[in-house]
């Protein structure tokens, strides 16, 4: 069975104050891993798509990394606006749907 | 603008009430799914569906029904039988079964029983 988990469950940050965000995850076959951001009340909101261990992503102050066994979120120089819940994802090779992670809630202090 | 519109945005149902929540999307996307978040946990699939006139129950169907009549419209059907009906309710579409850019999803439906 997939499984997806995420630490830490929160993370509070001073602007400027770069870290990373972990998420772990055990599939039988990765086609995709994705990562998601989702403000209070409001839908997730699709960041990137890693397929394959050693890909990197960048966006503006996020850049996405993958292993085998984990990927990270890495977060440089956070300002506020980027407090939200960052949620992964993973969708393997047989199933159709995805598995979600609990997210981790960031908040960026000024 | 393309996108999902999700209503209404706040629900409350009495005990042994149906309720249904609006999901219409103007994409074209041939997929859409009813996720159901819960503090703490991860999102869980409720139903799917692939094509109009078909859908899958996800991993948590009980106590739920949906249609797909149009390509666009995926209604969910929250009934008497769903013991603990108070959540955050998400649809979401893709174009097809492998979504490169995984789901669209729309802004949300707060269920609370009263």
């Amino acid at each position: 069975e997939d499984q997806v988990t995420q630490s830490p469950e929160a993370l509070r940050l001073q602007e400027g104050e770069s870290s990373s965000l972990n998420c772990s995850y055990t599939v039988s076959g990765l086609r995709g891993l994705f990562w998601y951001r989702q403000d209070p009340g409001k839908g997730p909101e699709f960041l990137f798509t890693l397929y394959s261990a050693g890909e990197e992503k960048e966006k503006e102050r996020l850049k996405a990394t993958l292993t085998k066994k984990e990927s990270f979120l890495h977060i440089t120089a956070p300002k506020p606006e980027d407090s939200a819940t960052y949620l992964c994802a993973v969708q393997d090779n047989y199933g159709q749907n995805f598995v979600f992670g609990p997210g981790t809630r960031l908040s960026v202090l000024p | 603008d393309g996108g999902i519109t999700q209503s209404p945005k706040y629900l409350f149902r009495k005990e042994g009430q149906n309720v249904t929540l609006s999901c219409e999307q103007n994409l074209n996307h041939d997929a859409m799914y009813w996720y159901r978040q819960d503090p703490g946990q991860g999102l869980r699939l409720i139903y799917y569906s692939q094509i109009v006139n078909d859908f899958q129950k996800g991993d948590i169907a009980e106590g739920y029904s949906v249609s797909r009549e149009k390509k666009e419209s995926f209604p969910l059907t929250v009934t008497s039988a769903q013991k603990n009906p108070t959540a955050f309710y998400l649809c979401a579409s893709s174009i097809g079964g492998t979504p490169n850019h995984g789901y669209t999803f729309g802004s949300g439906t707060r269920l609370t029983v009263v």
